[in-house]
């Protein structure tokens, strides 16, 4: 099955560096991996998402990067704003009988200090 | 649009009370439906999955059971509920199919055990 890990699990930068998040996948048939935050007592929000036919994708300050061969995606967040500050997770699917399911990693709280 | 719904928003239980959330879909057709709970600041544990109507996949063995009664409605429930309970509860909806898309998932239900 599917496991996915992810690195590291707080972060604090100041405001206007970068962050990075990284997670590695272990299915190699895994074509879709998302990006969630999640802000304090709220739902987590799909925030970017990366398929396996591309390397990069981006929007506006926020980046995702992906390498099939070594099975690791990246979250990178620009001039981080004290808005940025939140819970984020990285997921990928895992193909079963009946449907399919997304394995989260564990999450990075990200503090951003102004 | 796709809109998700979950309710209710908070709930405080005493312990061996019974539990029923429930989460229903709107605009769209026989979607994936997920439970996840949140304890507190930890990640995301799937419940519960449903591909249709009747059809529910477990991943954890516990007191809790799931129905999903109408294409675009699924229901959370206990007997008796545990301490251990606790926690935030979370629907989500995905597009059928092979082709993964990413969750949108519902407001939550803040459960506390006592």
């Amino acid at each position: 099955g599917e496991n996915v890990e992810q690195h590291p699990s707080t972060l604090s930068v100041q405001e206007g560096d970068s962050a990075v998040i990284k997670c590695t996948y272990s299915d190699s048939a895994s074509n879709y991996f998302p990006w969630y935050k999640q802000e304090l007592g709220k739902r987590p929000q799909l925030i970017i998402d990366i398929r396996s036919n591309v390397g990069e994708k981006k929007d506006q300050r926020i980046a995702v990067t992906l390498n099939k061969t070594a099975k690791h995606f990246s979250l990178h967040i620009t001039e981080t704003q004290p808005e940025d500050s939140a819970v984020y997770f990285c997921a990928a699917p895992l193909f079963m009988e009946y449907g399919n399911k997304l394995v989260f990693g564990a999450g990075t709280i990200l503090r951003v200090k102004s | 649009s796709q809109t998700i719904h979950q309710w209710p928003a908070t709930l405080v239980q005493p312990v061996g009370s019974p539990l029923s959330l429930e989460c229903t879909v709107e605009g769209t057709s026989n979607p994936n439906l997920y439970w996840y709970r949140q304890a507190a600041g930890r990640g995301l544990q799937l419940l519960f999955y449903s591909v249709g109507i009747g059809q529910i996949s477990s991943e954890v063995p516990q007191n809790l059971s799931a129905s999903r009664p109408q294409d675009r409605q699924f229901i959370l429930s206990s007997k008796k509920l545990l301490l251990s309970d606790s926690g935030f509860y979370l629907c989500a909806w995905a597009l059928p199919g092979g082709r993964h898309y990413g969750y949108t998932f519902g407001s939550g239900t803040r459960l506390t055990v006592v």
